[in-house]
């Protein structure tokens, strides 16, 4: 089976910029969920789509965005890019929601400057 | 704000010790617990989803426990190696959402 692939590995833009990541989900997933990994915390959570639906959402502002394709595959774009943006970014696919383990990618770490 | 704490916040063992640390959660609106293990350059890898109060789980020489009533989850390790370093962490999920509430986590360093 083929693992959750994340695009790009490393990024860096400037702040004001805009930013589009991407993931791949695991085949046989219909769930998509992001993270934020700032420097000594705990994956932070972004939003979750399940079928291309937003199906949930964590405490961060409307600049960040998502999408998710028929294929599973998934968007997350950040507008307006702030310093404290900077960090990895995981995605992590499931087969349901909440109940299924999460199969990470190896993120994309982000650097605003 | 839902607080998910994981202690120690690092570990280091020698080679054969055997270890545990803590996941503690919100006694309430309780749906799941996960432990994940993320070694260094790759991503988490799922180890247990518990789900009921009482439940352990047991992986080679990990297991875990969970107790829903008071919050906790303990992660053993037995015979530590030195290919266990890794941060362990857990995630908390409420039955009102499909939000995983993730730990800081706990670093182990294994020396041979």
């Amino acid at each position: 089976e083929t693992g959750v692939t994340q695009s790009p590995t490393h990024l860096i833009k400037t702040r004001g910029q805009q930013v589009t990541l991407r993931c791949s989900s695991q085949s046989g997933h219909n769930t998509v969920s992001w993270y934020q990994q700032a420097l000594g915390q705990g994956p932070q959570f972004i939003f979750q789509y399940y079928r291309e639906e937003e199906n949930g959402r964590g405490n961060f502002p409307p600049r960040f965005s998502g999408l998710q394709f028929p294929n599973y595959s998934s968007e997350l774009n950040v507008n307006a890019l702030e310093l404290d943006d900077s960090a990895l970014y995981l995605c992590a696919s499931s087969f349901r929601p909440s109940a299924s383990p999460l199969h990470f990618g190896n993120g994309t770490r982000l650097t605003v400057t | 704000i839902l607080n998910v704490e994981q202690s120690p916040q690092s570990l280091h063992v020698q080679e054969g010790d055997s270890t545990n640390f803590t996941c503690s959660f919100p006694s309430s609106n309780f749906y799941a617990l996960h432990w994940y293990r993320w070694e260094t350059a790759k991503s988490p890898e799922a180890l247990f989803v518990m789900t009921l109060n009482g439940d352990e789980k047991k992986k080679g020489r990990i297991s875990a426990t969970l107790n829903t009533k008071e919050g906790y989850s303990y992660l053993y390790i037995k015979g530590s190696q030195p290919e266990d370093s890794a941060t362990y962490l857990c995630a908390f999920i409420r039955n009102t959402g499909n939000q995983f509430y993730f730990g800081t986590g706990t670093s182990l360093t294994v020396i041979p």
